[in-house]
């Protein structure tokens, strides 16, 4: 079964708006990391916060991370219709090297 | 773009057929991993690779074998391809074990028909 679930599975908003999504995890981690996926793309990184780390922020981009529940989130802010994509949380453990994947959130950017 | 390069991007073949797919990268990155995407499932990990000739399975590594010879190389081999393992398949690169980002290719699309 997959590390990572993410929650909600689609999310469509109106461009400007903040999207948030989050993700759950079973086991302890290491790391926590979230990817972008466009249509037909492979993925693209774009934050990694670690497990001694709360809250992390790139530009547009909030992570938070509680590791007593298990579970992140991912909020972007003012929303762009090029944020149109798929969303997936990826988390990796100490002393073990996969890099597991959730099932994802596809975001809709209404213009 | 970090220099990893999938072959071949698309591919149809008939069940009990041999396939073999390639990654290669340029990045000299020592983990390499093969991912399966299919609808419903996100990225399921298959099989993944921490340096040349060590291996180990992932999650959905049944049907499936790997090979690393090289550094840069990573072989996927679908043994005798079956209708359930028609999918999406990415590779993705790390330099370390997961505390930096991973690379992905751009996928390959196989048809098992």
């Amino acid at each position: 079964s997959q590390q990572g679930e993410e929650d909600p599975q689609a999310l469509s908003i109106q461009e400007g708006e903040n999207a948030t999504m989050n993700c759950s995890y079973k086991t302890s981690i290491n790391n926590l990391q979230w990817y972008r996926q466009n249509s037909g793309r492979g993925l693209v990184h774009l934050i990694l916060i670690r497990s001694n780390e709360r809250e992390k922020h790139s530009g547009r981009l909030r992570v938070t991370l509680d590791t007593s529940k298990k579970s992140s989130s991912l909020l972007i802010t003012a929303s762009r219709a090029a944020d149109t994509a798929s969303y997936f949380c990826a988390t990796d453990a100490r002393g073990n090297e996969k890099l597991t994947f959730g099932t994802g959130t596809r975001l809709t950017i209404i213009p | 773009d970090a220099g990893i390069t999938q072959s071949p991007r698309h591919k149809v073949t008939e069940t009990g057929t041999p396939v073999t797919l390639r990654c290669h990268q340029t990045e000299n990155h020592r983990y390499m991993y093969w991912y399966r995407q299919d609808p419903g499932h996100g990225l399921r990990l298959i099989h993944y690779s921490y340096g040349v000739k060590d291996t180990d399975k992932g999650e959905v590594s049944d049907g499936y074998s790997v090979s690393r010879s090289k550094t840069e190389d990573f072989l996927l081999t679908l043994e005798s391809a079956t209708s359930s393992q028609t999918s999406v398949y990415f590779c993705a690169i790390g330099q370390t074990q997961g505390n930096t980002e991973a690379f992905f290719g751009q996928g390959t699309r196989l048809t098992v028909v």
